[in-house]
């Protein structure tokens, strides 16, 4: 059973568009993420919720905007795609946002054209 | 900002062999973790220390952590094929943001 899924896995769009990627966890974790990780391999927190509140919140262009309909999902929304955009998104979960052992999911590259 | 700094960038050894890495991080933390990831997977959790321990065992892994060098390593004893990964360390400072570094590219050739 996948403990924390995304989709789509591979994502190619054209700058300017809208997209969505989705996240969900069967762990019943209370906090989820996101995080962006660069064609250098840095991963960088982007967002984090807690019941579905926002906890944290990078410096991370308006253009994105995360979703969390419940502490199940957690659906990143990115309007006006830009080039620079094109990375592998990670969601996560843990249990508390005590920042204790996270749960990756699969990845899903991003390329922008 | 990145916080952990993995060293070296790549590593590569025989099977059989014991690889060691390094974490070297900025400000205070709480815990410092390690993960590996597979070449287009995602993260794998593989031990938590905690910032009053010092040293800790799982498996064939070995990670000490020393808070005064704001340093830690990961040792894999006897190295398989299948340990070729990407390793990264990651900080949560006191605030409890989690902080990855850019990680080390171990190869472990059969």
């Amino acid at each position: 059973d996948t403990a924390v899924s995304q989709t789509p896995k591979y994502l190619v769009t054209q700058m300017g568009n809208d997209k969505s990627i989705k996240c969900e966890q069967n762990l019943g974790h209370d906090t989820m993420y996101w995080y962006k990780q660069d064609s250098k391999k840095f991963l960088k927190i982007m967002f984090s919720y807690n019941n579905k509140e926002l906890i944290i919140n990078e410096t991370v262009p308006n253009r994105f905007s995360p979703k969390s309909p419940d502490k199940a999902h957690l659906n990143l929304h990115i309007n006006s795609l830009e080039l620079g955009d094109s990375a592998v998104y990670f969601c996560a979960s843990s249990q508390d946002p005590l920042a204790r052992e996270q749960y990756f999911g699969p990845g899903t590259r991003l390329t922008v054209t | 900002s990145q916080q952990g700094e993995e060293d070296p960038q790549a590593l590569s050894i025989q099977e059989g062999e014991n690889a060691t890495m390094n974490c070297s991080y900025k400000t205070s933390i709480n815990n410092l973790q390690w993960y590996r990831q597979n070449s287009g997977r995602g993260l794998v959790h593989l031990i938590l220390i905690r910032s009053n321990e010092r040293e800790k065992h799982s498996g064939r892994l070995r990670v000490t952590l020393d808070t005064s060098k704001k340093s830690s390593s990961l040792l894999i004893t006897a190295s398989r094929a299948a340990d070729t990964a990407s390793y990264f360390c990651a900080t949560a400072e006191n605030n409890n943001d989690m902080r990855f570094g850019a990680g080390t590219r171990l190869t472990v050739k059969p």
